[in-house]
């Protein structure tokens, strides 16, 4: 199984501010002949299911703020809210979707500081 | 408006056998793989099973193979999960969802709680 890691776990961020996280795969989910990385980025808010707010690794699920951003390629992908609101207070969760089984990363609980 | 809701939870005890049902509305079911997902109390996420839109593929995670069973009745656009000989370590919420073009997870239900305890 292709193993998803974030980090940091936990992450404090001041409004306003740009929270980063970061999510590594043990093997690439790019698949070259597409040049499509078959990754997703979720958010989860207490007591809510996960909400998609990124696929093939930066595009924007409709609806989602222009905040929020994602990039890279290959085995290193990061997450990015530009300015932070108070709002976006969760936890992320990236997924790779590029071999079965799809698998998740373990999570990262983005607070305000 | 796309609505999937789960149903079918509850306290079951080790070894029994549990039904979850997802209703699905709002979009055509017959298109659309389906997925669930579940989410032991107070951790992450864990892939479960996918159906493909019109039934004819499955696949299953490891931990719950030869266990549990997805189907789809795309008549009354509704996905079930058998899950039977049921462990403890079963215990989660689980989300049914549905998938767009690969297996992103692009609409969730609100997930049903499942107890496996004695």
């Amino acid at each position: 199984d292709i193993v998803m890691t974030q980090s940091p776990d936990s992450l404090a961020v001041s409004l306003g501010e740009r929270a980063t996280i970061n999510c590594k795969s043990s093997q690439s989910v790019l698949y070259s002949s597409s040049n499509q990385n078959y990754l997703a980025w979720y958010q989860q808010k207490p007591g809510q299911p996960p909400k998609l707010l990124i696929y093939w690794a930066s595009t924007r699920e409709s609806g989602v703020p222009d905040r929020f951003s994602g990039s890279g390629s290959g085995t290193d992908f990061t997450l990015t809210i530009s300015s932070l609101q108070a709002e976006d207070v969760a936890v992320y969760f990236c997924q790779q979707y590029y071999a079965t089984p799809p698998t998740f990363g373990q999570g990262t609980k983005l607070e305000i500081k | 408006q796309i609505q999937l809701v789960e149903s079918g939870g509850g306290v079951v005890q080790p070894g029994r056998s549990l039904r979850l049902s997802c209703a699905a509305s709002g979009f055509p079911f017959s298109s659309y793989g389906m997925h669930w997902v579940r989410q032991a109390p107070g951790k992450g996420l864990e892939w479960v099973a996918v159906i493909w839109h019109d039934g004819s593929n499955k696949d299953y995670a490891d931990s719950v193979k030869g266990r549990f069973t997805i189907s789809r009745d795309n008549s009354k656009n509704t996905l079930y999960l058998q899950m039977n000989s049921l462990r403890a370590e079963d215990t989660a919420v689980y989300y049914c969802a549905k998938d767009r073009n690969g297996w992103y997870l692009e609409d969730w239900g609100q997930g049903i709680l499942v107890t496996v305890s004695s």
